[in-house]
């Protein structure tokens, strides 16, 4: 069963307006980490912000927040005064295994943000 | 150079070629992951080591042979692959132990004819 959900497989913003890229999860341990990667056209997986599920504020870091509601089991990414650098695909992941195991990735199918002028 | 770095970028090989990818990362991380991101389809882990030692094997056919000499440095060696191998493989690092990020590579972007 598929635990990351992106619904958007594509979205479209204007130059300085602010996005939400929407992202589900599920999962039946209350210990787990979500986070967001940007992978431009060249292949890299960039990380962009990370969120606990402890944590008790959201994420923040620069321009991007993480817009975290533990009941409804959703994190999704708001990226403000969007820039046409922010192109991307978008890739929201959640943290499974432990510590001894190491902390492997499940990843949503990406939502194709476009930033117009 | 930093970070995590992947040779080749590009490979095209044949169904009966051997081929290995190189992953290196300059982090001093302990933990080092192959993913394969396969068109339409959300990145799949393959392999995960902790120190050297493989601790997850995601039901990678036996095609797909990772190594890991040193904590720096993971192999994943090609033989007999399909067309249906053709994807980014991607390597990722990270402190084993530690909720942090893995750092990714540029991948390398494999076709297989």
């Amino acid at each position: 069963a598929q635990k990351i959900t992106q619904t958007q497989p594509g979205m479209f913003v204007q130059e300085k307006e602010a996005v939400t890229l929407d992202c589900t999860y599920d999962t039946s341990d209350p210990s787990y980490g979500l986070f967001w990667y940007k992978q431009p056209s060249s292949g890299e997986m960039i990380f962009l912000i990370y969120q606990g599920s402890y944590d008790q504020q959201n994420a923040t870091e620069g321009r991007y927040s993480l817009n975290f509601q533990k009941a409804r089991k959703s994190a999704n990414l708001v990226i403000s005064a969007s820039q046409l650098g922010d192109s991307a695909m978008y890739f929201c992941a959640m943290r499974e295994g432990n510590s001894n195991s190491g902390y492997a990735l499940n990843f949503g199918k990406g939502t194709s943000l476009l930033v117009t002028p | 150079e930093t970070g995590v770095t992947q040779t080749p970028r590009h490979l095209v090989m044949g169904m009966t070629n051997k081929k290995s990818l190189k992953c290196e990362q300059h982090l001093g991380h302990n933990a080092m992951y192959w993913y394969k991101q396969s068109a339409k389809k959300p990145l799949e882990l393959m392999f995960v080591y902790n120190f050297k030692e493989q601790t997850e094997n995601n039901s990678v056919p036996s095609r797909f042979s990772p190594e890991c000499p040193n904590s720096s440095h993971l192999f994943l060696h090609l033989h007999t692959l399909q067309p249906e191998d053709s994807a980014l493989y991607l390597c990722a690092s990270s402190n084993r132990g530690r909720e942090v990020e893995q750092y990714f590579g540029p991948g390398t972007r494999l076709t297989v004819t």
